[in-house]
């Protein structure tokens, strides 16, 4: 059946790095996205990945491993406004999208 | 440009209220989409439209409607509210379905 898991809730510091993992068991795959959502606003797009490997974009970085069914999300010095949630999106091969429940992230001072 | 504009913010409605959340995008998108969020779990697919004139179901379709009559506006339809529709929705369009989307600011809707 289809799958998405992420962590529910992690906390990290300010200034320092976390990793956000999303693990996935779908019905084909046509690709991976990350969106952020500040707490009452909409999500915003964030990465895509279909191929393996790491995509970089500035403080934030993608990677994927598709024999793996995983991926994760990299925050790199950490500032208070990446307090927020991160969902996990799978596209499948009927181009459906399959979203995890998502990951919220505390950054303490 | 706006983007994807969506209204109303907020609404109330008794059980077996109708009403119409509406949904308005300034980008030329060909696929359009409705989504409801609930705590705990992820987005869920109401319906969805890759072009004027054309929609279909998503995971959870039952007591909605769609209509997609211009490319710009795509309005769902609660037909007869139910505690279990209360939920915030979302409705997000994109280029097409493979591509990234955007997200109107949400309805948060309360049905008692």
């Amino acid at each position: 059946g289809q799958n998405i898991d992420q962590p529910t809730e992690m906390t990290a510091t300010e200034g320092a790095i976390v990793q956000i993992n999303c693990t996935y068991q779908t019905s084909g795959f046509n690709g991976l996205f990350w969106y952020q959502q500040h707490a009452g606003e909409a999500p915003t797009f964030l990465s895509y990945n279909v191929l393996d490997g790491l995509e970089e974009k500035g403080r934030f970085s993608s990677f994927l491993s598709r024999s793996k069914g995983y991926s994760y999300l990299l925050l790199k010095e950490l500032q208070m406004k990446d307090s927020a949630s991160y969902l996990c999106a799978v596209l499948e091969s009927n181009y459906q999208l399959i979203w995890g429940a998502g990951t919220k992230l505390i950054i303490k001072p | 440009n706006a983007g994807v504009t969506q209204t109303p913010k907020f609404q109330v409605l008794k059980t077996g209220q109708s009403m119409t959340l509406q949904c308005a995008q300034d980008m030329n998108h060909e696929y359009m989409s409705w989504y409801r969020q609930d705590p705990g779990m992820g987005l869920r697919l109401i319906h969805y439209s890759v072009g004027a004139g054309i929609t279909d179901q998503g995971e959870v379709p039952n007591g909605y409607n769609v209509s997609r009559s211009t490319t710009e506006d795509f309005p769902l339809r609660l037909l007869s509210a139910a505690p279990s529709q209360t939920s915030v929705y979302f409705c997000a369009s994109s280029k097409d379905e493979k591509e990234k989307l955007f997200f109107g600011s949400g309805t948060q809707l309360s049905v008692l």
